[in-house]
C-alpha cells in the first residue's frame, strides 16, 4: 500500500528562526510530490512540486529537496513568520491513477 | 474565477438526519474529489469523479452517496447522520492533461459538520 509519513507532528518556533520538515514516502511508481500549506480553518494549497528530476526547488522563504533514491523530501522554512503558522501537507501521487496519498501533516506554530 | 465554493460552512445534525453539501467550481476540471479531515489526522478521500456521469468510491464511501451530473457540481449527501461523520469535509478539482505535472489539486474553504 502506498504510504506518507511526514515528521514532526508538530513543531513549536519562534519568529525568525530556520525549521525543516520532512517527508518519506513509499508510492511506486513515482513521478512527482508537492507539498501543500493549510492555514487554520482553510483548505490546502500548493507550495511547490518536486519532479524526480529535481533535487532542490525554492519559493520564496520555502525550500523544498527531493532525495528518490531514499524516497525523502523535505520542506525548508527560513527567517519564519508568524504567518508560517499552519499545516504543512506532503502529497504523492499515485503514479497510475488520479488519487494522491497525503501524509498527515505537520503541523507548524510559529511564536512571536 | 471563484475556484471552488463549497456551501454550507458550518451545519449541525441530529443523528439520523441527512443533508448535501455543495460543491462548485468554475475552472472547468474534470476531476473532482471529497475528502474529510478528523483532528490530528490527515485528509481521507471519500469519492471521487474524473468526468460528468462518472464516481467512484475512495477510501471511506460508507455513509455517503455523490452525483455529478455537470462538470462544475459535485455534491455529497449524507442519508443517515452518525457521530462518526463529525469532521470537516473538503471538495477539491484537478485540471486534466499536461501529464502527471498537472496534478495540483484545487480545495474549497470545506464544511465543518456536527452531528450529535
Amino acid at each position: 500500500k502506498n504510504q506518507v509519513e511526514q515528521s514532526p507532528q508538530s513543531l513549536i518556533i519562534l519568529e525568525g528562526k530556520n525549521c525543516t520538515l520532512q517527508c518519506n514516502y513509499t508510492v511506486s511508481p513515482f513521478s512527482n510530490l508537492r507539498w501543500y500549506k493549510q492555514d487554520t480553518g482553510r483548505g490546502p494549497v500548493s507550495l511547490t512540486i518536486m519532479t524526480f528530476s529535481e533535487n532542490t526547488k525554492s519559493n520564496g522563504r520555502y525550500t523544498a529537496t527531493l532525495d528518490a533514491d531514499t524516497k525523502q523530501s523535505s520542506l525548508h522554512i527560513t527567517a519564519s513568520q508568524l504567518s508560517d503558522s499552519a499545516s504543512y501537507i506532503c502529497v504523492v501521487p499515485d503514479g497510475g491513477s488520479y488519487i494522491p496519498t497525503f501524509g498527515r501533516g505537520t503541523s507548524l506554530i510559529v511564536h512571536p | 474565477n471563484a475556484g471552488v465554493t463549497q456551501t454550507p460552512k458550518f451545519r449541525i445534525l441530529k443523528i439520523g438526519q441527512s443533508m448535501t453539501l455543495q460543491c462548485t467550481q468554475d475552472m472547468n476540471h474534470n476531476y473532482m474529489y471529497w475528502y474529510r479531515q478528523d483532528p490530528g489526522m490527515g485528509l481521507k478521500l471519500i469519492y471521487y469523479s474524473v468526468g460528468a456521469g462518472i464516481t467512484d468510491k475512495g477510501e471511506v464511501p460508507n455513509g455517503y452517496n455523490v452525483s455529478r451530473s455537470t462538470t462544475e457540481d459535485f455534491p455529497l449527501r449524507l442519508e443517515l447522520a452518525a457521530p462518526s461523520q463529525t469532521s470537516v469535509y473538503f471538495c477539491a478539482s484537478r485540471g486534466h492533461g499536461g501529464g502527471q505535472l498537472n496534478n495540483e489539486q484545487f480545495f474549497g474553504p470545506g464544511t465543518r459538520l456536527t452531528v450529535l
